[in-house]
């Protein structure tokens, strides 16, 4: 098993590009995250996804999209960048939102 | 404001030596407590999950602790080896939402040799 895996590993993006963050998740988990990590911060929560075809705003959603395209797949997008959103971004899954999450090994974006 | 604040920020011990991490909470209605691993450039990995009943967890030279009156938890780490040089980060979440969790800022353990 893969476990929870993520494309790109790295990425710089110019002002105002656009770009998808993608997640996939082989341990048939039904709830999928999305975080961001910044120096010195906890993990801030972006959006979730608590079941297949369900999508709710965490505590920092402005400025990015979400799609929860199978049971399997849980995609970020980011429509318009802005160097504020320059962070390494997280996704992770668990049976359910009380169980332990399982992380991937992040992605890792400059906004110039 | 549901907070967690972890202590020290970092910390540097020698190989061998034990060492304890603080993790003090204000989230109200508690629901677990969880203590993560996480090494550089990699995602966190979950060391424990303690629900208020639970006072003591152990998962090998890991030790976690908890006192939900206080809320108060320790992570305790035995006879430290290199390959625990990493950020542990306390983790709590709230009863009333079971995907919105409260991260502290972590604590950095160096192990030297």
């Amino acid at each position: 098993n893969a476990g929870v895996t993520q494309t790109p590993k790295f990425q710089v993006l110019k002002t105002g590009q656009s770009m998808t963050l993608q997640c996939a998740q082989d341990m048939n988990h039904n709830s999928m995250y999305w975080y961001r990590q910044d120096p010195g911060m906890g993990l801030r929560l972006i959006y979730y996804s608590a079941s297949e075809g369900t999508t709710d705003k965490g505590e920092v959603p402005n400025g990015y999209n979400v799609s929860r395209l199978n049971k399997r797949e849980f995609s970020l997008r980011l429509e318009s960048a802005a160097p504020s959103q320059t962070s390494v971004y997280f996704c992770a899954s668990s049976e359910h939102g009380v169980n332990e999450q399982f992380f991937g090994p992040g992605t890792r974006l400059t906004v110039l | 404001k549901n907070q967690v604040e972890q202590s020290p920020q970092s910390l540097i011990i020698l190989e061998g030596k034990n060492c304890t991490l603080q993790c003090n909470y204000t989230v109200s209605p508690f629901s677990n407590l969880r203590w993560y691993k996480q090494d550089t450039g990699r995602g966190p990995v979950s060391l424990t999950i303690m629900t208020f009943s639970e006072n003591t967890k152990s998962n090998g030279r890991y030790t976690a602790t908890l006192d939900a009156d206080t809320k108060q938890s320790s992570l305790h780490i035995t006879a430290s080896q290199l390959s625990d040089s990493a950020s542990y980060i306390c983790v709590v979440s709230a009863r009333d939402s079971n995907y919105q969790l409260i991260w502290g800022a972590g604590t950095k353990l160096i192990i030297k040799p």
